[in-house]
C-alpha cells in the first residue's frame, strides 16, 4: 500500500518569500510525483510533475525529485498572496491504476 | 482548465437516503477515477474506469457504494444508504491514460452532507 506523506502541514510566509513543501513516499517504483493546488471551494488542479531524478523548473516553481530517499519537494519562489491555497503531493503508481494522495500542505501567504 | 463537470455541487441527505451524483469527464479521456475528499484533506480512492469496465474499487465502494461510466450518458457515484460518516467532498477526475506522466484532470466535486 503506497503511502504519501507531506509536510508541514501548514506553512506561513511573508510575500516575496521562498514556499518549500516536502513530500515523502513509500514505494520507489512509483512512477510519476505530481503537485497539485487546492483552493477553497474547488477540485485540485495540477501544477508541475516530475518522473526522472534530479530538478524541473516551471516560472516560480521547482521540483526536486531524489528517488533513492523516495523524497520530493516544492519550492515557490516570489511567493504571492494568491498562492495560498492547499498543496497535495500525488504519486502514480507503476503497473497500478490510481494516483495516491498526501494529505496537503495549507500554505498562507500573508501580504 | 479542467473540463470534468461534476453535478450537483451540493448535496443533503438523512441517514438512510440515497445520494446519487454525476460526472462528465473531459471529452476523450477514457479513464475514470472517483475520490472521497474528508474535512481533514484525506483523499480515499473509492473506483476507476476505463471506458465502462471498472478496474478496481476498494471494499467499501463494493458494499454500499455503486458506480457506472454507461458509453454516450454521465459517470455517476451512489451511495445506497447514506451515513453520517459519507458527509465529505466527492471528486471526479479523468485522464487520457494510466500512469506515466498523465496528468489527471479534476472536477470541482460535490459536497456530500449526510444529517
Amino acid at each position: 500500500q503506497e503511502k504519501v506523506q507531506q509536510s508541514p502541514e501548514s506553512l506561513i510566509v511573508p510575500e516575496g518569500a521562498m514556499s518549500s513543501l516536502n513530500c515523502t513516499f513509500s514505494n520507489s517504483a512509483s512512477q510519476s510525483i505530481w503537485w497539485y493546488q487546492q483552493h477553497p471551494g474547488k477540485g485540485p488542479e495540477a501544477l508541475i510533475s516530475i518522473f526522472s531524478n534530479g530538478n524541473k523548473k516551471e516560472g516560480r516553481l521547482t521540483v526536486y525529485l531524489n528517488r533513492a530517499s523516495l523524497h520530493v519537494s516544492l519550492h515557490i519562489r516570489d511567493s504571492q498572496p494568491s498562492d495560498s491555497a492547499v498543496y497535495l503531493c500525488a504519486v502514480s503508481i507503476a503497473g497500478g491504476y490510481k494516483v495516491v494522495f498526501g494529505s496537503g500542505t495549507r500554505l498562507l501567504v500573508s501580504p | 482548465n479542467s473540463k470534468v463537470i461534476q453535478t450537483p455541487r451540493y448535496l443533503v441527505k438523512g441517514q438512510g437516503q440515497k445520494a446519487k451524483m454525476r460526472c462528465i469527464p473531459e471529452k476523450g479521456h477514457p479513464v475514470v477515477f472517483w475520490y472521497q475528499q474528508n474535512k481533514n484533506n484525506e483523499f480515499k480512492f473509492l473506483i476507476n474506469f476505463q471506458n465502462q469496465e471498472v478496474l478496481q474499487q476498494i471494499d467499501m465502494t463494493e458494499k454500499r457504494f455503486s458506480a457506472e461510466c454507461p458509453s454516450n450518458s454521465p459517470c455517476s457515484l451512489e451511495i445506497q444508504s447514506s451515513e453520517a460518516g459519507d458527509s465529505a467532498l466527492y471528486l471526479c477526475a479523468s485522464s487520457l491514460s494510466w500512469g506515466g506522466n498523465t496528468e489527471v484532470f479534476f472536477g470541482k466535486g460535490t459536497r456530500l452532507t449526510v444529517v
